[in-house]
């Protein structure tokens, strides 16, 4: 049973341009929705994370839009760049109480 | 890193060996993870520690052991390799206490032949 589901598995985007992954869950009682970013040969790491008492966090480029009715919540990079091309891996748990479910991630790649 | 760290960083082994791979944390963080990453498969959790000796198991456990007996140790255990457990590992910790950020170490490569 997926509980997370992450789309598109792969994404080009030219530079400048906007990048848009989305994801769904099905787990009403999750409450934390991070995105992680991950370049090769790395871990991933925290670039934002949003909680479903707001439909909206912005952090300089990086946007997380929730939509709670619908159980999706999306990604949007603003101004997309070559050095933004990595993995994004959206994740959802219960705060505090059980481990993140991982998407199965994203590869975007920005182009000149 | 979040002062993590993870031994070995490759490695090659053949089928039927036990494997153990290391993460220690400079931290004092009380949750620890273990995760497997395959091409198509994202991150898998295999287990995870709520504290010294409190373990328990993720969605791909099956043929992994874990041990913490210290804070800041986490071992991960193959017993008997095999190759579907040909894999990037990741080790992760959480501080809990109301801070719910996962650091992710750097991964252990492994190849089972």
């Amino acid at each position: 049973q997926q509980q997370v589901k992450q789309s598109p598995q792969s994404l080009i985007v030219q530079k400048g341009g906007i990048s848009i992954i989305n994801c769904a869950y099905e787990n009403t009682a999750f409450d934390y929705f991070p995105w992680y970013q991950q370049f090769p040969g790395k871990g991933p790491a925290l670039l934002i994370a949003i909680r479903p008492d707001v439909s909206e966090k912005k952090e300089g480029r990086f946007t997380i839009s929730f939509n709670k009715s619908a159980k999706q919540f999306s990604l949007h990079i603003m101004d997309s760049q070559p050095g933004d091309s990595a993995t994004y891996f959206c994740a959802a748990s219960i705060m505090g109480n059980t481990p993140l479910v991982f998407g199965k991630g994203t590869r975007l790649s920005v182009i000149a | 890193d979040a002062g993590i760290t993870q031994s070995p960083r490759h490695k090659v082994t053949e089928t039927g060996t036990p494997v153990t791979l290391r993460c220690h944390q400079t931290e004092n963080h009380r949750y620890m993870y273990w995760y497997r990453q395959d091409p198509g498969h994202g991150l898998r959790l295999i287990h995870y520690s709520y504290g010294v000796k409190d373990t328990d198991k993720g969605e791909v456990s099956d043929g992994y052991s874990v041990s913490r007996s210290k804070t800041e140790d986490f071992l991960l255990t193959l017993e008997s390799a095999t190759s579907s457990q040909t894999s990037v590992y990741f080790c992760a910790i959480r501080p809990g206490q109301g801070r719910e950020t996962q650091y992710f170490g750097p991964g252990t490569r492994l190849l089972v032949l």
